[in-house]
């Protein structure tokens, strides 16, 4: 069973650049969320897709979305970067009816 | 207000102590509640995951569930070096997950 896989692991960008993060999700996972963590805080929900779906979303702005493949893979895009959106970026999956989140191993986002 | 509060520690014991970890909510829709481990630039590992009021044991963790005090906790037995991370607490409503801020860990041989 293959596990969660996020890439790329690191980034740079500069403020105002666009970026694309992706995940794979685990096998027989088809439900797909985002979590932005910053330095010393916890995970913070940007949103789940489900069934190429958004199926809930925290309180992030619009430049912030996204998008699930047929094989149940995402990817997280963020427009008109901010130095705030420096980062820890976490896609976790699940299947429906848990509420059991398996985490990937991030992507660090960092916004100069 | 948060809707999770964690002290965020650090907390530093000997190998062997009991450590006791804690949360405390605000909202009582909170249906599910996790304990994930987070080792330095890794994804949240899930540790344990209780449903009700009370208390769950695999191994060496015990996981505790207080609703009406709107209070979990994690107990650690025998600690080990290992154990040394970030702890975080983690409760559901719908299909939206909070977390606290986190607690360090760490256990000295």
């Amino acid at each position: 069973e293959t596990g969660v896989t996020q890439s790329p692991t690191h980034l740079i960008k500069t403020r105002g650049q666009q970026v694309t993060l992706r995940c794979s999700s685990q096998s027989g996972h088809n439900t797909v969320s985002w979590y932005q963590q910053a330095l010393g805080q916890g995970p913070q929900f940007i949103f789940q897709y489900y069934r190429e779906e958004e199926n809930g979303r925290g309180n992030f702005p619009p430049r912030f979305s996204g998008l699930q493949f047929p094989n149940y893979s995402s990817e997280l895009n963020v427009n008109a970067l901010e130095l705030d959106d420096s980062a820890l970026y976490l896609c976790a999956s699940s299947s429906p009816g848990t509420e059991k989140l398996f985490f990937g191993s991030g992507t660090q986002l960092s916004v100069l | 207000q948060k809707e999770v509060e964690q002290d965020p520690g650090p907390l530093s014991v000997p190998e062997g102590a009991i450590v006791s970890l804690n949360c405390t909510y605000s909202n009582s829709a909170f249906q599910y509640f996790m304990w994930y481990r987070q080792y330095s630039r890794k994804g949240p590992e899930l540790l344990m995951y209780t449903y009700s009021s009370g208390n769950k044991e695999d191994g060496r963790f015990t996981a505790q569930v207080d609703k009406s005090s709107k209070y979990i906790s994690l107990f650690i037995r025998d600690s080990q070096p290992s154990d040394s991370a970030t702890y975080l607490c983690a409760m559901s409503e719908g299909n939206q997950f909070y977390f606290g801020t986190g607690t360090s860990l760490t256990v000295i041989p």
